[in-house]
């Protein structure tokens, strides 16, 4: 298996610009979650999919915020006018479904907003 | 909604000591992982460990879901082990929903 791939792992945009993140889970994983880190901190969980449905959402995901995940295949994240306080890694994990639960990683992309 | 905590938040050894990282968890936490986060941020699978003990080199884990805690042994620790780990739980609602992450510990190991 290839491992979970994120585009791009860098980004600087300037505050109010829209920025869009992609994620390529492992083939065959039909579960995807988006997390974000801050400094210092654990990852926190954005939102979950299962195949296309977006079936959780937290409530640090504003209205700023949408993802989604048309074919069931690689996910994307869109945040809109972004914000100082959105400067963050942004993390993609997948897993394969079923009773297995274990949640692999991508490498993340880091934006900066500034 | 569920907590994880770790123990020690900082941990400085020498090459070669071994070392204790514990993480505790609330009722309805289970499906735990642990997890190096190298300096590039990548979060590398040490372990997917609900209960029981399992061991990868000088690595190993031991859950006691009963009790509520988890404890991750680090032996003969070198440079490259340097890094946060974080243990992390899955919130038992049936349905396979998040990870909720502890806030990590960071191991510095020196020569």
């Amino acid at each position: 298996d290839t491992g979970v791939s994120q585009d791009p792992r860098h980004k600087i945009t300037k505050r109010g610009q829209n920025v869009t993140f992609r994620c390529d889970p492992i083939s065959e994983h039909n579960r995807l979650y988006w997390y974000r880190q801050t400094l210092g901190q654990g990852p926190e969980f954005l939102t979950y999919f299962q195949n296309e449905a977006q079936l959780e959402k937290s409530r640090l995901l504003s209205d700023r915020f949408s993802a989604e995940r048309p074919k069931g295949s690689f996910s994307t994240l869109e945040i809109q006018r972004t914000e100082q306080g959105d400067s963050a890694m942004y993390l993609c994990a997948s897993t394969r479904g079923g009773a297995v639960y274990e949640q692999y990683f991508g490498p993340g992309t880091r934006l900066t907003v500034t | 909604g569920i907590q994880v905590e770790q123990s020690p938040p900082d941990l400085i050894l020498q090459e070669g000591a071994n070392s204790t990282l514990r993480c505790n968890f609330s009722d309805s936490v289970n499906n735990l992982q642990w997890f190096h986060q190298n300096p590039w941020g990548q979060l590398i699978n040490l372990f997917y460990i609900p209960s029981g003990t399992k061991q990868n080199g000088r690595l190993s884990a031991t859950t006691v879901a009963t009790e509520r805690y988890s404890l991750l042994y680090i032996s003969s620790s070198q440079t490259t082990d340097s890094g946060v780990y974080f243990c992390a739980g899955r919130e038992d609602t049936g349905t396979a929903s998040k990870l909720t992450f502890g806030t990590g510990t960071r191991l510095q190991v020196t020569l």
